[in-house]
């Protein structure tokens, strides 16, 4: 098993331009999340996903749009960067327990993104 | 809604010494409760995690930890640190609504071991 797998590993952007971040599992997870990385703040719940089709919001979901047509993808859309986005994005799934909560959550690699 | 807070952003600490990080959340519901560390330009794996049954639990890598619900606390400790031990550690809680169990971290601790 892959895993998590995320790409790309690092970008570059300018301010107003959009971009994907990819991400993918191979483990038939149902939950399926995005956070953000940023110094002293920990990690912040962008928007997360309990299965295809469904989405919700997080912390701070504002500048972001998810989709989920499949179990295994869950990319992550930056409609119009903006410098305040520069951050390290992982992404996560896990399986959801009975209690519809979340179990142990397995992390991608990290996306490091810069916006100029 | 539920929130972590880890009320020490960096402890230092000598090698072989006991340590304890601190973690406490807010939920009006049960929750689960968990320990996660990233070592430097890695990302994040779990060290361990309470679900329900006893409150003391036991991790990788001799981490340990105990849920107190009384205190809402889920403090992680370790009798005698490595050098290998430094490395950013995350509480995070998950908690039972009908909404899905979103799981939010603590701000992180820096665990900073010397010899």
């Amino acid at each position: 098993n892959a895993g998590v797998t995320q790409t790309p590993k690092f970008q570059v952007l300018k301010t107003g331009q959009s971009m994907t971040l990819q991400c993918a599992q191979d483990m038939n997870h149902e939950y399926m999340s995005w956070y953000r990385q940023d110094p002293g703040m920990g990690l912040r719940l962008i928007h997360y996903s309990v299965g295809a089709g469904i989405t919700d919001q997080g912390e701070v979901p504002n500048g972001y749009n998810v989709s989920r047509s499949t179990t295994e993808d869950f990319p992550l859309r930056l409609l119009s960067a903006a410098p305040s986005q520069t951050s390290v994005y992982f992404c996560a799934s896990s399986r959801l327990t009975a209690g519809w909560s979340t179990d142990t959550q397995y992390f991608g690699p990290g996306t490091r993104l810069t916006v100029l | 809604a539920q929130s972590v807070t880890q009320l020490d952003s960096q402890v230092p600490v000598f090698e072989e010494a006991p340590v304890e990080l601190r973690c406490n959340y807010s939920s009006s519901v049960s929750v689960y409760l968990f320990w996660y560390v990233q070592y430097p330009n890695q990302g994040l794996q779990l060290l361990l995690k309470y679900l329900s049954g006893s409150t003391l639990v036991k991790g990788i890598n001799g981490f340990e930890a105990e849920f107190n619900k009384s205190q809402t606390s889920f403090h992680l400790r370790k009798p005698s640190v490595h050098i290998s031990d430094t490395a950013e550690y995350f509480c995070a809680v998950s908690d039972f609504d009908n909404q899905g169990g979103k799981l939010i971290f603590g701000q992180g601790t820096e665990l900073s071991v010397k010899p």
